[in-house]
């Protein structure tokens, strides 16, 4: 089984400093890690995900995140906070193998940029 | 715009009622997934298509089922309404290929159950 943890259901940021949001997973095979973007009373939008190689994945709006097996996390980072950013961030997980695609969410972080 | 279409947008009923939601992957995606996101339970996992076939189950209740049919659109199926089944549900297509497993989400259907 698995199953994804997000610390803080709730991050405020100032704008311009650095945005932090946690996420560890639990996977009993290796796993692909995606984060989620959730603008209010809109879908879901892929901001970036972990297949195979390098560790640090680059996503979209200047997002980044990098893959630690030995910490089992994948932590979201963006450099400096934009007003854009509010809103809600899912890290999601499933399993590397065809056939079993289902994601994982977690809780999600509510993020607020402080102007 | 993901390219996965969901209608209707909105739909308000009552207990006890049936209702069918629509999903439109995108060009060329064979699977398609459906999600549930509520305020008790969080984002869950429904069920997923491929080519017409069910793939995987996840927490999805008796009284829901799901069908994909040969254009490869899906429609959600949910019966015997309660309360506590108002949430928004999202569906999701990918090509769901080996090694490559992005799932582009539609803007969902919010279901409000009175």
């Amino acid at each position: 089984a698995q199953s994804v943890t997000q610390l803080g259901s709730h991050v405020s940021v100032s704008e311009g400093a650095l945005v932090l949001l946690r996420c560890n997973y639990s996977s009993s095979v290796p796993p692909y890690l995606f984060w989620y973007v959730q603008y209010p009373n809109q879908g879901l939008q892929l901001l970036l995900k972990y297949t195979t190689g390098a560790t640090l994945v680059k996503g979209i709006n200047g997002f980044e995140a990098e893959f630690k097996k030995s910490e089992t996390s994948f932590h979201l980072t963006k450099p400096s906070a934009h007003m854009s950013d509010a809103a809600e961030y899912f890290c999601a997980v499933s399993p590397f193998n065809f056939g079993n695609e289902k994601l994982t969410f977690g809780t999600g972080t509510r993020l607020t940029i402080i102007p | 715009d993901s390219g996965v279409t969901q209608t209707p947008k909105h739909l308000i009923t009552a207990t006890g009622q049936r209702v069918t939601l629509r999903c439109s992957p995108r060009s060329g995606d064979l699977s398609v997934y459906w999600y549930q996101q509520s305020l008790d339970q969080g984002l869950q996992f429904l069920i997923q298509y491929y080519n017409g076939e069910e793939r995987a189950k996840g927490n999805i209740l008796e009284r829901f089922s799901a069908q994909q049919f040969p254009d490869l659109h899906s429609e959600l199926n949910l019966s015997s309404l309660e309360l506590g089944d108002s949430a928004l549900y999202f569906c999701a297509s990918s090509v769901a290929k080996v090694g490559y497993n992005e799932q582009f989400f539609g803007p969902g259907t919010r279901l409000t159950v009175l």
